[in-house]
């Protein structure tokens, strides 16, 4: 089982609040990412991670932020939630690619609801 | 348009039967495969990846196999345990460099009854 972890693993909330929902690997690695999950639906990437202070927008706009300022934490950020924030969250990271071809291993997400 | 589809949708068999999910992709240039499990409420965990080179993976009960010229993968399991009920995901990489990006499909939603 890969080392990386989310929380919190479930949270409701009400529209307009801050949320910052964590993601840790102990892994090492330099590559991470965050996914939105949809029930039935394919993953959507909306953020990603080369290394430290390095961040970059994925192919489904987000009003989400990162930050990554230590190589094994990568925070999400919504400023002001909304219902339409409602969704899985799921968290990933990578080894370079000599080493399994850059799987991507993922924690458990967090599924936010937002009344 | 890049795409990775995968059949069927649902699927319902009986503990030990064997079963094959489908996945037609149209992602080009094509770098590798990946097989994922997605078990309720959990992450996915990577099954198998094959690259243009490879026909054919196992991983214990999971076998994969690749067409990369009808651009089209199966994930064959054998004598199925309650424990494989879950989502599978076939997951395309459009290149092996930094710069490749990943498409996923929809999944295969399985469930194992006794």
């Amino acid at each position: 089982e890969a080392d990386i972890y989310q929380t919190p693993r479930y949270l409701v909330i009400g529209t307009g609040k801050k949320i910052t929902l964590e993601c840790s690997q102990t892994m090492g690695h330099d590559k991470m990412y965050w996914y939105q999950q949809d029930p039935g639906m394919e993953l959507h990437l909306i953020h990603y991670s080369y290394g430290v202070n390095s961040t970059e927008k994925g192919d489904l706009s987000s009003e989400s932020t990162v930050s990554r300022i230590r190589t094994e934490h990568f925070p999400l950020t919504l400023e002001s939630a909304r219902p339409s924030h409602t969704s899985q969250y799921l968290c990933a990271s990578s080894g370079p690619a000599h080493e399994d071809q850059e799987t991507q291993y993922f924690g458990p997400g967090t599924r936010l609801l937002v009344l | 348009k890049n795409q990775v589809e995968q059949s069927p949708q649902s699927l319902i068999i009986l503990e030990g039967k064997n079963c094959t999910l489908q996945c037609n992709y149209t992602v080009s240039p094509f770098s590798n495969l990946r097989w994922y499990k997605q078990d309720t409420g959990r992450g996915p965990v990577s099954l198998t990846i094959m690259t243009f080179s490879e026909n054919t993976k196992s991983n214990g009960r999971y076998t994969a196999t690749l067409d990369a010229d009808t651009k089209q993968s199966s994930l064959h399991i054998t004598a199925s345990q309650l424990s494989d009920s879950a989502s599978y995901i076939c997951v395309v990489s459009d290149r092996g460099s930094t710069l490749g990006r990943l498409y996923f499909g929809r999944g295969t939603q399985l469930t194992v009854w006794p």
